[in-house]
């Protein structure tokens, strides 16, 4: 398979510290994305990198690809309880270009 | 712009019987899929169309059926339905589904098969 898999599955953290996630995958990919679910909702798209980016800023967020390694991380800056949410990453299937989704990290950000 | 929506957001079914979930965007995208999300498996492709009048089988397509009559529809049908069913159901649609696009999903369905 060559869905992306998420390191740590749950991680609980104080608001303002750093949060970062982690994620693998097996394929080579020219893209990877991040996206957060909060409970109860759909995902809503974060950022992405391609795979000639070594690291990508939006806001708080920070993510970087190792394309030698297979892995990228997603850093949360500064939380805030409000970033409670569910993390995922994605990567494009080799065979259809459609978007395979890891199983997420659950971010909790006591306040 | 309403995005992608989706209906009914909470439904119970008797296994055996069928529904339909519906989905709509206004977005004017090409592409649109259905995913299931279950616990520890994070989201599974259905079905997926590539545009009006073609749909095609994503990882997990048993026990579900797809058109695509219009851009904005993608109905998903569960012809009759089964306890390993029961999940959380989104829609989701982007430009043209291809490498690179963003997906944008809609709030979801759950659902339960008893």
């Amino acid at each position: 398979s060559q869905q992306g898999e998420e390191d740590p599955q749950a991680l609980s953290i104080q608001e303002g510290e750093n949060a970062t996630m982690n994620c693998s995958y097996k394929t080579s990919i020219n893209n990877l994305q991040w996206y957060r679910q909060n409970s109860g909702r759909g995902l809503v798209h974060l950022i992405l990198i391609r795979s000639n980016e070594r690291e990508k800023h939006s806001g708080r967020l920070r993510v970087t690809l190792d394309t030698s390694k297979k892995s990228s991380s997603l850093l949360i800056t500064a939380s805030r309880a409000a970033d409670t949410a569910s993390y995922f990453c994605a990567v494009p299937s080799s065979n259809t270009g459609k978007l395979i989704f890891g199983q997420g990290t659950t971010l909790q950000v006591k306040p | 712009n309403a995005g992608v929506t989706q209906t009914p957001k909470f439904q119970v079914l008797k296994t055996g019987q069928s529904m339909t979930l519906q989905c709509a965007q206004d977005m004017n995208h090409e592409y649109m899929s259905w995913y299931r999300q279950d616990p520890g498996m994070g989201l599974r492709l259905i079905h997926y169309s590539v545009g009006a009048g073609i749909t095609d089988q994503g990882e997990v397509p048993n026990g579900y059926n797809v058109s695509r009559s219009t851009t904005e529809d993608f109905p998903l049908r569960l012809l009759s339905a089964a306890p390993s069913q029961t999940s959380v159901y989104f829609c989701a649609s982007s430009p043209r589904g291809g490498y690179g696009d963003t997906i944008y999903f809609g709030e979801g369905s759950w659902l339960t098969v008893v």
